[in-house]
């Protein structure tokens, strides 16, 4: 059962353009998602996070959307960078809660010099 | 200065073995987790501890055993390994909702 979908296993953009990684979730109770990346070898690292009371937040070059009614984000990356080549994670809980943060399959995004 | 370490990177072990992985965290965090990741790739909630207290048991197999001796530590025991269990273990520590990981352990049991 999963609960937060991330449907593109990968995704390769060029240098200087915009990376788009998408993430659906089902679980009407979710009210926190966040975004983790992870390099090879190495933890997942905390990107960026959003409220449900929010449809973005914007951190630099990473920019979060969140769209309550169709139960989907997105994570914009402009301009994209190949230090950005990495795994992406979204992840969703329910504030209040279990405490139990739900992670997505991950989407590995390689940016090409 | 790492924040969560976890030992040992690399595990590599018979079935049937028992094993143990260390984690230990130094940012003052109440909070602290295991997660696997499996083969699949997905990232899986095990244990959770607040203060050295179990609050999350995601119906993990009675042969992983969890101790916290205080709030910066958190190790997994694991006996009577199996060929399953091979998976990306993650020890994690909380603030707020954002979690801070270690870089995981690598285990494979023959």
């Amino acid at each position: 059962d999963q609960q937060v979908k991330q449907n593109s296993p990968s995704l390769s953009v060029q240098e200087g353009r915009i990376s788009i990684l998408n993430c659906d979730y089902t679980n009407s109770m979710f009210d926190y998602f966040l975004w983790y990346k992870k390099y090879p070898a190495e933890g997942p690292t905390f990107l960026i996070s959003i409220s449900s009371i929010k449809d973005k937040n914007e951190d630099g070059r990473f920019t979060v959307f969140l769209n309550k009614s169709a139960k989907h984000l997105s994570l914009h990356i402009v301009p994209s960078q190949p230090g950005d080549s990495a795994v992406y994670f979204c992840a969703a809980l329910t504030q209040g809660g279990s405490e139990k943060l739900v992670f997505g399959k991950g989407t590995k995004l390689t940016v090409n010099p | 200065d790492t924040a969560v370490s976890q030992t040992p990177k690399y595990l590599v072990t018979q079935m049937g073995n028992d094993k143990s992985i260390k984690c230990e965290q130094n940012l003052g965090h109440d909070t602290m987790y295991w997660y696997k990741q499996d083969s699949k790739k997905f990232l899986k909630i095990m244990f959770s501890y607040n203060n050295k207290e179990l609050i999350i048991n995601e119906t993990v197999p009675n042969r992983f055993s969890p101790k916290s001796p205080d709030k910066a530590h958190l190790n997994l025991h694991i006996n009577s390994l199996e060929l399953g269990d091979s998976a990306v273990y993650f020890c994690a520590s909380s603030r707020q909702e954002k979690l801070f990981f270690g870089s995981g352990t690598q285990l494979s049991v023959l």
